[in-house]
């Protein structure tokens, strides 16, 4: 099956910052890679996704880049501000999802 | 926030009883998905339908079922079986199945002692 890592687990930036988050999957065949935003306690978000067609994808301060020869994709949030502290998580998807372990991300003001 | 429900938020059960967490949707989605998160870690997948009547074992399914009788419906229940069945439960609904979009309900923190 799908394999998905992902790194770092925990990140702390100063607010103005950029954040890089990155993911790799071991199935070639996987064709959707959505990236998620946890808030402690509650229901994860839809923050960006791509498709295996397409490298790169943004909006405003999110993007996120895809090299299917490597079986990688990251996530690039600029300009970092406190309410971006949260845990990410990015997933592959082929017939279902995989998800990574997550991302801690802590934005200091 | 609103088209996909679970409830309770919290749920406390004694080991060895059997609970059945509740998942509603009204986005008429056809593909509903259950996952399990524990602290620290991310979401795995217990079980997936992709269709009234049809569903498939995730990842770690030993010890719950399910069962998809109505589009908008997804119990799961978590079995005497489950060995660790303290933890973050969360379902899911998609549109299109596994390259579209899911939207995640708010979870139920299930605590068995």
């Amino acid at each position: 099956g799908e394999n998905v890592e992902q790194h770092p687990s925990t990140l702390s930036v100063q607010e103005g910052d950029s954040a890089v988050i990155k993911c790799t999957y071991s199935d070639s065949a996987s064709n959707y890679f959505p990236w998620y935003k946890q808030e402690l306690g509650k229901r994860p978000q839809l923050i960006i996704d791509i498709r295996s067609n397409v490298g790169e994808k943004k909006d405003q301060r999110i993007a996120v880049t895809l090299n299917k020869t490597a079986k990688h994709f990251s996530l690039h949030i600029t300009e970092t501000q406190p309410e971006d502290s949260a845990v990410y998580f990015c997933a592959a998807s082929r017939e279902k999802f995989y998800f990574g372990s997550g991302t801690k991300l802590n934005v200091k003001p | 926030d609103g088209g996909i429900t679970q409830s309770p938020k919290y749920l406390f059960r004694k080991e060895g009883q059997n609970v059945t967490l509740s998942c509603e949707q009204n986005l008429n989605h056809d593909a509903m998905y259950w996952y399990r998160q524990d602290p620290g870690q991310g979401l795995r997948l217990i079980y997936y339908s992709q269709i009234v009547n049809d569903f498939q074992k995730g990842d770690i399914a030993e010890g719950y079922s399910v069962s998809r009788e109505k589009k908008e419906s997804f119990p799961l229940t978590v079995t005497s079986a489950q060995k660790n069945p303290t933890a973050f439960y969360l379902c899911a609904s998609s549109t299109g199945g596994s390259s579209y979009e899911q939207y995640f309900g708010p979870g139920t923190r299930l605590t068995v002692t």
